[in-house]
């Protein structure tokens, strides 16, 4: 089955500064890797996606990319806030919609 | 438009006893997934369901646990017996479709288990 790895598990930047998350999975069919935030005690939020026939998405702040040969995906987060802090989780699904989580990464901003 | 709703969202339960979480899909939504996340750690999938069908349930655990999506009425994710090591946050998640290319998926709150 998929394997999705995460890193890092923590990351400190100061306010302002940019932040990447990684990702990498293994099974070369997932075609959809969404980006999930999770704040303590609540439900992941759905941030941004991407799909295999893109390599770069944009959303204000925050953008995602995507290198199907290496199998590997990014999340950038630039002018980082205070409210950035939080869990962030990639994930890779094929079609059927299971989607495969990492293991997350705990974002801290500091002011 | 009410978004996924799971209930109870927090539940006490003593050893060896049962505990039944439900969820109901977004509207227009026919496709549920329950994902456990123990303390600090990520959400490892359970179960995906359609209406009346299981269709993977690769993440379920092969005692005491069991899910069900009736014709009428929420998804039911039922613990047997339960044990200190069930207590976590149970999501569950639902999609329009299961058949489309890249098919997002929603989280509902969640349901916070307890055992004592």
């Amino acid at each position: 089955g998929e394997n999705v790895e995460q890193h890092p598990s923590t990351l400190s930047v100061q306010e302002g500064d940019s932040a990447v998350i990684k990702c990498t999975y293994s099974d070369s069919a997932s075609n959809y890797f969404p980006w999930y935030k999770q704040e303590l005690g609540k439900r992941p939020q759905l941030i941004i996606d991407i799909r295999s026939n893109v390599g770069e998405k944009k959303d204000q702040r925050i953008a995602v990319t995507l290198n199907k040969t290496a199998k590997h995906f990014s999340l950038h987060i630039t002018e980082t806030q205070p409210e950035d802090s939080a869990v962030y989780f990639c994930a890779a699904s094929i079609a059927a919609g299971k989607s495969t989580f990492g293991d997350g990464t705990t974002l801290t901003v500091k002011p | 438009n009410a978004g996924v709703m799971q209930n109870p969202r927090h539940l006490v339960r003593r050893r060896g006893q049962e505990a039944r979480l439900r969820c109901s899909p977004m509207k227009g939504h026919s496709h549920v997934y329950w994902y456990r996340q123990l303390p600090e750690e990520g959400l490892k999938f359970m179960v995906y369901l359609q209406k009346e069908n299981i269709i993977d349930e690769s993440g379920m655990p092969k005692e005491r646990f069991s899910a069900e999506f009736p014709k009428e009425g929420p998804s039911i994710l039922r613990i047997q017996q339960v044990v200190r090591g069930d207590s976590a946050a149970y999501f569950c998640a639902s999609s329009p479709s299961g058949q489309i290319q890249g098919n997002t998926i929603y989280f509902g709150e969640g349901s916070w288990l307890t055992v004592v």
